[in-house]
């Protein structure tokens, strides 16, 4: 089965670094995602993304974050200041063309913050 | 977006048929229900989706109401590697405009 690819596993930073998690999506799907799992809470929808834009974003997503998908393979999710609160498992996912097609998704970045 | 209430926790035994049971009682007329697996540690995975009636897969089946104002997930006999959570999420996913959102979904503990 096609696989979401996430890199890197594991990104420790300081308080007020600025961090990028890079996501390499299934290659013929048109919609990419972010979410994020603080431990032991539930997934939370960051921001999708389709034609080049944002389509959706939620509360979460303020100003410090970013999505980019700089060359038609890489789907990126920056951090301009990190918080220590931003602490989570950042999860990528992309889905295809159809209404109702299935998330894939990968299998995250812990992302700790110091 | 119709919202989803499911139990926090279950708890069964090995070689049981566990169902989880899922209220959407605000779903739209064009929404689908679709669930989803996570182990510790990995991202979420699809398991199965519908929009009424019955559907069954490798994995699991997925019976809908008439109503569809609830659905039952039942996984046939469980093996302890079926202890995650399991997510029902209910809305239409269309392109451009989606914000597919999770609850807080079930802790499945299958017990030997």
């Amino acid at each position: 089965e096609p696989e979401v690819t996430q890199t890197p596993s594991h990104q420790v930073t300081q308080m007020g670094q600025e961090v990028i998690l890079r996501c390499v999506p299934i290659s013929n799907h048109l919609y990419f995602y972010w979410y994020r799992q603080i431990l032991g809470q539930k997934v939370e929808f960051l921001v999708s993304f389709y034609n080049n834009e944002i389509s959706e974003k939620s509360e979460i997503f303020d100003d410090q974050f970013s999505v980019e998908r700089p060359d038609g393979s890489n789907f990126t999710l920056k951090i301009r200041s990190t918080k220590l609160e931003d602490s989570a498992m950042y999860f990528c996912a992309s889905s295809g063309t159809g209404i109702n097609e299935k998330l894939f998704f990968g299998s995250g970045t812990q992302l700790s913050v110091l | 977006l119709a919202k989803t209430t499911q139990p926090i926790s279950m708890d069964s035994y090995e070689g049981q048929e566990v169902n989880i049971t899922c209220s959407h009682n605000n779903i739209a007329t064009n929404d689908y229900i679709t669930w989803y697996q996570q182990f510790p540690s990995q991202g979420p995975r699809f398991i199965i989706q519908g929009y009424k009636t019955k559907v069954t897969n490798e994995v699991a089946s997925l019976f809908i109401p008439a109503d569809r104002k609830s659905s039952t997930l039942s996984l046939p006999r469980v093996s302890l590697s079926d202890t995650a959570v399991y997510y029902c999420l209910v809305g239409l996913r269309r392109g451009g405009d989606d914000k597919i959102i999770f609850g807080k979904g079930t802790r499945l503990h299958i017990l030997p």
